[in-house]
């Protein structure tokens, strides 16, 4: 059964890059894509974007010019960059595989990441 | 791109049905079969529970549905059972290759 495990600082300070990994066990991450989401408190879950093994991703037109995904498939990693933070990018941030349907089958149990000095 | 139109609660006794309704476009739902939705419980990650409007995976309960009208999505939950208590999201796949969630939908079991 696939498991997945999101990391980085809990802590980043605003205009500076929140960065986080992924990693995969129980699953070869060349066989799927794999997805960003989050969710500020009290709010809902809102789409990152995904990746797939070869290196090909889409990112929300929301967030797109702060986004960057990237992919190791040596580790079975996969991370994520978002610059310029503000206090809105305060939230949970889960990593997930997208599987049938495009649908996020499996997920991390989420990390929580603020946007504080 | 706004988000998906959810119902902000639901609520229903035990052995009740109920139905959380999704709206969309014809960008999103309306265009695709790829609508699934989650069960969030506070603290928990998101879980699973329809996939391509109405498909189940494995493990979930037949308990819960899933149909599509035009730009509206539908969960429904038959034999309402306490534990069935959580914030439910809809999401679907959009014409901009990206995913979109709904708002979510708190269900109080009475």
């Amino acid at each position: 059964q696939v498991q997945l495990q999101e990391s980085g600082p809990g802590l980043v300070k605003p205009s500076e890059t929140l960065s986080l990994t992924c990693t995969v066990s129980g699953d070869y991450i060349g066989t799927y894509n794999w997805a960003w989401m989050r969710q500020p408190a009290g709010r809902g879950l809102e789409w990152i974007g995904r990746i797939h093994a070869s290196g090909s991703s889409n990112n929300s037109p929301s967030l797109k010019s702060r986004v960057t995904l990237s992919i190791e498939p040596s580790n079975n990693q996969f991370f994520l960059r978002l610059t310029s933070v503000t206090a809105a990018d305060t939230a949970v941030y889960y990593c997930a595989r997208e599987g049938a349907g495009r649908s996020a089958d499996s997920w991390g149990q989420g990390t929580l990441v603020i946007v504080s000095s | 791109q706004s988000a998906l139109t959810q119902p902000a609660s639901v609520s229903g006794s035990p052995g009740q049905s109920i139905t959380i309704s999704c709206t969309g476009t014809t960008s999103d739902i309306g265009n695709y079969k790829y609508v699934s939705w989650y069960q969030k419980y506070p603290g928990k990650a998101p879980k699973l529970m329809i996939y391509d409007v109405s498909d189940r995976p494995s493990g979930v309960s037949d308990r819960f549905s899933g149909s599509k009208s035009g730009n509206t999505a539908s969960l429904i939950i038959s034999g309402l059972q306490p534990e069935d208590e959580a914030d439910y999201y809809c999401s679907s796949y959009t014409t901009t290759d990206s995913r979109i969630f709904g708002e979510g939908t708190k269900l109080t079991v009475l």
